[in-house]
């Protein structure tokens, strides 16, 4: 089995202010992990993934997300945040082998004040 | 040239009717869903359809019946639809369960389905 836990519904950050949102998964077998973002009135777009490999991995818009196994952990960062940022983000996890369906978190809404 | 396109974007009906979402990919991939959104932003999982056929069928009143005439093509209709039935509704695709496949999801704009 497997699933994700996003902490945090909602994180609130300054323009220019570092993002962080919290991402842990539960996997019985080596992930596949992945951040989609979705903005107001859109469909989700994946963000980054990591699948095997460099365990920092970069995605679109100065996204990371670093995955830690012994943290269970892949938590996605941003040095500074930019308005067009504010959007719901979603962690999921998938088997690397076996069912591919993802399991996806309950998803993290970021806010950015001016 | 949109990769996966779901009509219409928006539906507005009255509780009792039958209504029906399309979805279409044009990425060549062999896997296709059904999720929906609630107000609070949660995703689940409806259906998924591989190769045309059902592998998942989710806790779903079978008031939802999903149709795939063919791998790029995943239908859902609606019967005798309720209130509770209001939420967003996205169809995506994937390449899924071939060796070597991620299985990244793609998605389309989502229906936004309201029961008065």
């Amino acid at each position: 089995a497997q699933s994700v836990t996003q902490l945090g519904s909602h994180v609130s950050v300054s323009e220019g202010a570092l993002v962080l949102l919290r991402c842990n998964y539960s996997s019985s077998v080596p992930p596949y992990l992945f951040w989609y973002v979705q903005y107001p009135n859109q469909g989700l777009q994946l963000l980054l993934k990591y699948t095997t490999g460099a365990t920092l991995v970069k995605g679109i818009n100065g996204f990371e997300a670093e995955f830690k196994k012994s943290e269970t952990s892949f938590h996605l960062t941003k040095p500074s945040a930019h308005m067009s940022d504010a959007a719901e983000y979603f962690c999921a996890v998938r088997r690397s082998g076996g069912s591919y369906i993802p399991t996806f978190g309950r998803g993290t809404s970021l806010i950015v004040h001016p | 040239d949109t990769a996966v396109s779901q009509t219409p974007k928006y539906l507005v009906t009255q509780m009792g009717n039958d209504k029906s979402i399309k979805c279409e990919q044009n990425l060549g991939h062999d896997t296709m869903y059904w999720y929906k959104q609630d107000s609070k932003k949660f995703l689940k999982i409806m259906f998924s359809y591989n190769n045309k056929e059902l592998i998942i069928n989710e806790t779903v009143p079978n008031r939802f019946s999903p149709k795939s005439p063919d791998k790029a093509h995943l239908n859902l209709h609606i019967n005798s639809l309720e209130l509770g039935d209001s939420a967003v509704y996205f169809c995506a695709s994937s390449h899924g369960g071939r060796t070597g496949s991620t299985g990244e999801l793609f998605f389309g704009e989502g229906s936004r389905l309201t029961v008065l």
